[in-house]
């Protein structure tokens, strides 16, 4: 199965900070990765598909970029509604996998 | 207004089965490729199953193969989950999902299976 890496684990960070968070990938997966954000008691939340096109409705302050092993997830502005976890998917190969997760927590 | 509501959850001892269902509407069911996700209390997600809109395509999670069985009933706009040979570490929040073009846009609320003797 296709290892995802994500660092860090967890973050500190201010309303209004820029954000990057980075998946690897064991192998590599073209640009199949999607980014999740979920909040305690709700569904996740899909922010980026295919590494980096932005889903309907999502910030525009969410990016991601990356093809083949490395992928970044980035969050220009933070806002106070951001404070959550965030994953990485990647929808190459079966079994899909995901990143263990980073937590954005309120500096 | 689209709903994924799955249902059949709850407290089961090890060695046991259990099937989850997942009602879908407000979408189009039988071309949407439909997935299980769970969560473990306190950990992060986990990719558990999938199955295409036909049921020609499986996927299954290296922990759950040989032990659960996805499939689906597009006649009645539903996916299912049977899991049998429940461990304690089966015990999650289980997710139906749809999976789109554009990632997984629709979710269920969740289902909660605790295995435990």
């Amino acid at each position: 199965a296709i290892q995802m890496t994500q660092s860090p684990s967890s973050l500190s960070a201010s309303v209004g900070d820029r954000v990057t968070i980075t998946c690897r990938a064991s192998q590599a997966i073209r640009s199949d990765l999607g980014w999740y954000q979920h909040k305690p008691g709700k569904a996740p939340q899909v922010l980026i598909y295919a590494a980096s096109n932005l889903h309907s409705g999502v910030p525009s302050r969410f990016s991601g970029s990356g093809s083949g092993t490395d992928f970044t997830l980035t969050i220009s502005s933070l806002q106070p509604e951001d404070f959550a976890t965030y994953y990485c998917l990647q929808d190459y190969s079966y079994p899909w996998t995901f990143g263990q997760g980073t937590t954005v927590e309120i500096k | 207004e689209v709903q994924l509501v799955e249902s059949g959850g709850g407290l089961v001892q090890p060695g046991r089965s259990l099937r989850l269902s997942c009602a879908v509407s407000g979408l189009t069911f039988d071309d949407s490729a439909m997935h299980w996700v769970r969560q473990a209390p306190g950990k992060g997600l986990e990719w558990v199953s999938c199955i295409n809109w036909n049921s020609a395509s499986i996927g299954y999670a290296d922990s759950v193969k040989g032990r659960f069985t996805i499939s689906r009933d597009n006649a009645k706009n539903s996916l299912y989950l049977q899991m049998n040979g429940l461990r304690v570490e089966d015990t999650a929040l289980y997710y139906c999902a749809r999976f789109s073009p554009s990632g997984f846009d629709y979710w269920g609320q969740g289902i909660l299976i605790t295995v435990s003797s």
